[in-house]
């Protein structure tokens, strides 16, 4: 079974600051996909970033971006340039990427950090 | 493009009933998952349905059950409510739900116990 640690339950930044959230996950499968997910206080689930575990290149979405360790099976996101609608809490997950049988629709989650970003 | 809704948004009940949540996916999307959301167990996995079949399933007992109509709408159904299954219920739908599908969560459902 895969799980999936974020060993930071809470963290904060000054606006405008470069932030880092880390998350660890243990799995035996070789084909995977990761995400970092945000929610908000109002609740919504917003995918904020995705990385396939077969590409080396770490992946970007404007301010966001990933550094992927795959030996050290380590998934951290970098939230550089933070704003006041960054505060959330966020959430690591991953997903075996052979479907089938135990693969289908499960995300497994870390337990979440909670971002506050200060003015 | 509409998003995922799930209605209804709050409910309350009480130990023993039974209530039903219902989840509607994006439009082309006939994957849909549910998690249950709680302070101390997070985010778990439920069931999956694709197709109106139930493709995977997590570990909760049988009280926890679900569907998925032909037009990809899923409801979950959860008997004999008891204090613990108070949580944030979200479902979460996908293309296929195959391994390049990208999830994308509905609002979710707070059910109370009381």
């Amino acid at each position: 079974a895969q799980t999936v640690t974020q060993s930071q339950p809470e963290m904060s930044v000054q606006e405008a600051e470069t932030v880092t959230l880390s998350c660890t996950y243990d799995t035996s499968e070789s084909n995977y996909y990761l995400f970092w997910y945000k929610q908000p206080p109002s609740r919504q689930m917003i995918l904020v970033i995705r990385q396939e575990a077969y590409k080396q290149q770490n992946a970007t979405e404007n301010r966001f971006s990933v550094n992927f360790q795959k030996a050290a099976k380590s998934f951290s996101l970098k939230i550089s340039d933070s704003q006041l609608g960054d505060t959330a809490m966020y959430f690591c997950a991953f997903m075996k990427a052979n479907a089938g049988g135990t693969s289908y629709g499960k995300l497994t989650f870390g337990q979440g950090t909670i971002l506050t970003v200060h003015p | 493009k509409a998003g995922v809704t799930q209605t209804p948004r709050y409910l309350i009940k009480t130990r023993g009933q039974q209530v039903t949540l219902s989840c509607s996916p994006i439009s082309g999307h006939r994957s849909v998952s549910w998690y249950q959301q709680t302070p101390g167990q997070g985010l778990q996995f439920l069931f999956e349905y694709f197709s109106e079949t139930q493709r995977n399933k997590g570990n909760f007992p049988g009280r926890f059950s679900g569907r998925q109509f032909s037009n990809s709408r899923s409801e979950m159904n959860v008997s004999t409510l008891e204090l613990g299954d108070s949580a944030l219920y979200l479902c979460a739908s996908s293309l296929q739900g195959g391994r390049t599908d990208t999830q994308y969560f509905g609002p979710g459902t707070r059910l109370t116990v009381l």
